[in-house]
């Protein structure tokens, strides 16, 4: 699986926006980009999934470049509650593809 | 549905003892895994079940054994207990089969000690 590259950590004012880059320029065309977060002490989350388009759920949007080798995770109104880690992992479909975690980029949202 | 359920949530273990990581889960997934997560670090994968009867080294697999005890349960074990394996112990699962087959879903996580 291809490796991805985060900055450590962000901040941002509760409300606004949150725009969580991930590098992963040596991605594959059969690989496709997670996002899964952490908060204190709890085990991982997933929040969204995408291969060359760019998805939207209830939690968060995922934009990916044409050339698919970075991302970004929008959380369109950050909260207190989504102060996390936020980890970007890309990965090959399958049933035996596995997550491989990074140290992931750590969110601070402040009131 | 609870979900992946862990028991312990703690334990404290001294250096050379053994001890099992219990697993369940409720939703009839086929894949199951066991993740250690050092301080500050992401988690790394230690071994992974990707269907009942079938068990698979992962990244750091050395110093344990797993059990697929049934479809619902994967238990971890510690043979021989070090303090290199103190770290927090997350089981997880996936079932590529169905529409969240992309999802692994997490438990609470066993937060292990060895002296």
């Amino acid at each position: 699986d291809a490796k991805t590259t985060q900055p450590t950590s962000m901040d941002c004012a509760e409300g606004r926006a949150a725009n969580l880059p991930c590098n992963h320029s040596t991605i594959s065309g059969n690989e496709y980009v997670y996002w899964y977060r952490q908060i204190h002490s709890q085990g991982p989350q997933y929040i969204i999934h995408g291969l060359k388009n760019n998805e939207t759920n209830e939690m968060a949007s995922l934009i990916i470049t044409e050339d698919r080798k970075s991302s970004t995770l929008i959380l369109p109104h950050a909260t207190l509650r989504d102060t996390a880690v936020y980890y970007c992992i890309v990965r090959v479909e399958g049933a035996n593809s596995k997550l491989t975690f990074g140290k992931g980029i750590t969110l601070s949202v402040r009131p | 549905n609870a979900g992946v359920t862990q028991t312990p949530k703690f334990q404290v273990l001294k250096t050379g003892q053994s001890m099992t990581l219990q697993c369940a889960q409720d939703m009839n997934h086929n894949s199951m895994y066991w993740y250690r997560q050092d301080p500050g670090m992401g988690l790394r994968l230690i071994y992974y079940s990707a269907s009942e009867g079938t068990t698979d080294k992962g990244e750091v697999p050395n110093g344990y054994n797993v059990s697929r005890l049934n479809k619902r349960e994967f238990s971890l074990r510690l043979e021989s207990a070090a303090p290199s394996q103190t770290s927090v112990y997350f089981c997880a699962s996936s079932d590529p089969a169905a529409e969240t087959y992309n999802e692994q879903f997490f438990g609470p996580g066993t937060r292990l000690t060895v002296l």
